[in-house]
């Protein structure tokens, strides 16, 4: 199993220009989240999905957008990117059958808008 | 959503010294509590996770967590650390009905060897 796996692993982009950042699991779970990561501001849920076809909003979510076509990848859209958006960004997933599962991370990717 | 807070920025130690992190949790309920480590460069990784039962947790590479639900604490202790130990610690906080996780702003913990 390859786990969690995210491409590209670091980005530039200018700021107004649109990227996908892509997030693929192997474990068959059905929970999907994209958080996005600060200096002292840790880990902040952006957009999350409970199953293909279901998205819902995170605590930072504008800006963003994302789908879920199938069980195994969630990609996550920048419409235009802004300087705000610099930040490393992980994807996690877990299963929902057990409750109390762990989610397991992506390697992240870092973003720069200049 | 739950807020986690972590009292600790950034905790700098050697070698053989004890570590102890502080994590508060503002949610009044039943509540599932996690750590996680970040390795320099690397993604997060779990430590140790508490969902019901003993609340002394042991975790991975020697570390334990005690939740004391009076206190609305779950806070990460090692009696012994190592160099390898540098990385930045995450708490985290779900309840039973939500797959969110909320999490602390982290601590960075820096060993002199």
């Amino acid at each position: 199993n390859a786990g969690v796996t995210q491409t590209p692993k670091f980005q530039v982009l200018k700021t107004g220009q649109s990227m996908t950042l892509q997030c693929a699991q192997d474990m068959n779970h059905e929970y999907m989240s994209w958080y996005r990561q600060d200096p002292g501001m840790g880990l902040r849920l952006i957009h999350y999905s409970v199953g293909a076809g279901i998205t819902d909003q995170g605590e930072v979510p504008n800006g963003y957008n994302v789908s879920r076509s199938t069980t195994e990848d969630f990609p996550l859209r920048l419409l235009s990117a802004a300087p705000s958006q610099t930040s490393v960004y992980f994807c996690a997933s877990r299963g929902l059958a057990e409750p109390y599962n762990e989610q397991f991370f992506g390697p992240g990717t870092r973003l720069t808008v200049l | 959503a739950q807020s986690v807070s972590q009292h600790n920025h950034h905790v700098i130690l050697s070698e053989a010294a004890s570590l102890e992190l502080g994590c508060n949790y503002s949610y009044g309920g039943t509540v599932n509590l996690f750590w996680y480590v970040q390795y320099p460069g690397q993604h997060l990784q779990l430590l140790l996770k508490y969902f019901s039962g003993d609340p002394l947790v042991k975790g991975i590479k020697g570390f334990e967590a005690e939740f004391i639900k009076s206190k609305f604490s779950f806070n990460l202790r090692k009696p012994s650390v190592q160099w390898s130990d540098t990385a930045e610690y995450f708490c985290a906080v779900t309840t039973p009905n939500d797959y969110k996780l909320s999490f602390g702003a982290g601590t960075t913990v820096t060993v002199r060897a």
